[in-house]
């Protein structure tokens, strides 16, 4: 079956620093997500694209924030500037149509700030 | 806004029993959908069951059944002849159309199941 694969799966920074976290959705898929898990806490929408754009987002993913879809395969999340408490566990999910199409999450990338 | 409650942090089972978690939600929508979603130590979000709003029969995965109440907007799940891998955090989720095309969707903050050998 197929999956949403994202890469790394734990990545270490330091504040300050950029980092970009890599997703691959399922490949017939047309709308991807980021949502965000702190330990211990509730899963959070951060962003949605489609159609090559963002189609909405929450009010965590400010401008230290981006999303692209650079080559029609890959889906990714940056953060320009880490802080300490973007210390999460980041996932990325995708589904084939409107909303009675299940999601599907990738494995997370545990994002550590030092 | 939608929101999503689950009232238990945490439950505990006896291996081979049943056990219910609850879930209430709230939404303005008359079209939408809701899940349950199991996260184990690995992190890892998997689906477990769906149910559609619009569907009166409750929703059966195998050991796993909702019970939709849709006037009460509850959405809880029974998880039948329980066993040791179902140990984990179980998050109930909602998904509407948002206005906004992305159909995002909204969690609780999750029921920490433990099975008990």
């Amino acid at each position: 079956e197929p999956e949403v694969t994202q890469t790394p799966s734990h990545q270490v920074t330091q504040m300050g620093q950029e980092v970009i976290l890599r997703c691959v959705p399922i490949s017939n898929h047309l709308y991807f997500y980021w949502y965000r898990q702190i330990l211990g806490q509730k899963v959070e929408f951060l962003v949605s694209f489609y159609n090559n754009e963002i189609s909405e987002k929450s009010e965590i993913f400010d401008d230290q924030f981006s999303v692209e879809r650079p080559d029609g395969s890959n889906f990714t999340l940056k953060i320009r500037s880490t802080k300490l408490e973007d210390s999460a566990m980041y996932f990325c999910a995708s589904r084939r149509g409107a909303y009675n199409s299940p999601l599907h999450f990738g494995n997370g990338t545990r994002l550590t700030v030092t | 806004a939608q929101t999503v409650t689950q009232s238990q942090p945490e439950m505990s089972v006896q291996e081979a029993e049943t056990v219910t978690l609850s879930c209430t939600y709230d939404t303005s929508e008359s079209d939408y959908y809701l899940f349950w979603y199991k996260q184990p130590p690995s992190r890892q979000m998997i689906l477990v069951i769906r149910q559609e709003a619009y569907k009166q029969q409750n929703a059966t995965e195998n050991r796993f059944s909702v019970n939709f109440q849709k006037a009460a907007k509850s959405f809880s799940l029974k998880i039948s002849d329980s066993q040791l891998g179902d140990a984990a955090m179980y998050f109930c989720a909602l998904t509407s159309y948002s206005g906004a095309g992305s159909y995002q969707l909204t969690f609780g903050k999750g029921t920490k199941l433990s099975v008990i050998p």
